[in-house]
């Protein structure tokens, strides 16, 4: 079982909507988690990173949430864009690990016209 | 920002044959690097970590003499994938990490490749 879940596995919504995507993790104790936009076909790049202290970061129309107590994290994404078709990877550090980190499955978001 | 380029985005190969895959860090200098292998619809899997200078710590149930890594200089690692097979083929993926580590580092972000889709037919 992955230690860091996501979902919804996959999200088809209209251009200009909002959307929140969700991750769920096991993995502990960790020191931050990180959520990623991965295009297809290309490497993931980093949207935002949050430590365990942090509640929210934004980047843009990108707003990463999380709640270390519920061991969840969530990504709302607003006025979609066409371009923010992608796979959304929610990555979680563990404490003393070096850099090993724990990736989860990815939601497919599909922004249409 | 910081740049990490990999060569090539493809390549096609026949089974048994050798390929070599490269990543540079193109604006920085990076002590670690690490590859990853993506199949369709799945997790990046963490395959190893490359130090230059140093061997690389090869994950659980990867093979070190079949995947070989060479960190040769603080810009450049490669993976070398020998004898290659069908079910090798995937999607592999480095990223790098800027500055020299340490406590202050791990909160910043990894720079991802845009990998390479190797299909061994």
């Amino acid at each position: 079982k992955n230690q860091v879940e996501q979902s919804p596995q996959s999200l088809i919504i209209l251009e200009g909507k909002n959307c929140t995507l969700q991750c769920n993790y096991t993995v502990s104790p960790f020191s931050n988690l990180r959520w990623y936009k991965q295009d297809t076909g290309r490497g993931p790049v980093s949207l935002t990173i949050m430590t365990f202290s942090e509640n929210t970061k934004s980047n843009g129309r990108y707003t990463a949430t999380l709640d270390a107590d519920t061991k969840q994290s969530s990504l709302h994404i607003t006025a979609s864009q066409l371009s923010d078709s992608a796979s959304y990877i929610c990555v979680v550090r563990l404490t003393g690990g070096g850099n090993k980190l724990t990736f989860g499955t990815g939601t497919q978001l599909k922004v249409e016209l | 920002g910081a740049v990490v380029s990999q060569h090539p985005s493809w390549v096609i190969c026949k089974s048994g044959t050798s390929v070599k895959i490269e990543c540079r860090s193109l604006d920085f200098q990076a002590t670690t690097m690490f590859w990853y292998r993506q199949f369709p619809k799945q997790s990046l899997m963490l395959m190893a970590t490359s130090n230059e200078g140093s061997k690389a710590t090869y994950e659980q149930g990867v093979e070190k003499d079949k995947f070989l890594i060479n960190h040769a200089s603080l810009t450049l690692s490669t993976l070398t994938v020998t004898s290659a097979h069908p079910e090798d083929s995937s999607f592999y993926i480095c990223s790098a990490k800027a500055g020299q580590g340490g406590s202050s580092s791990y909160n910043s972000p990894l720079h991802f490749g845009n990998g390479t889709r190797l299909t061994v037919t």
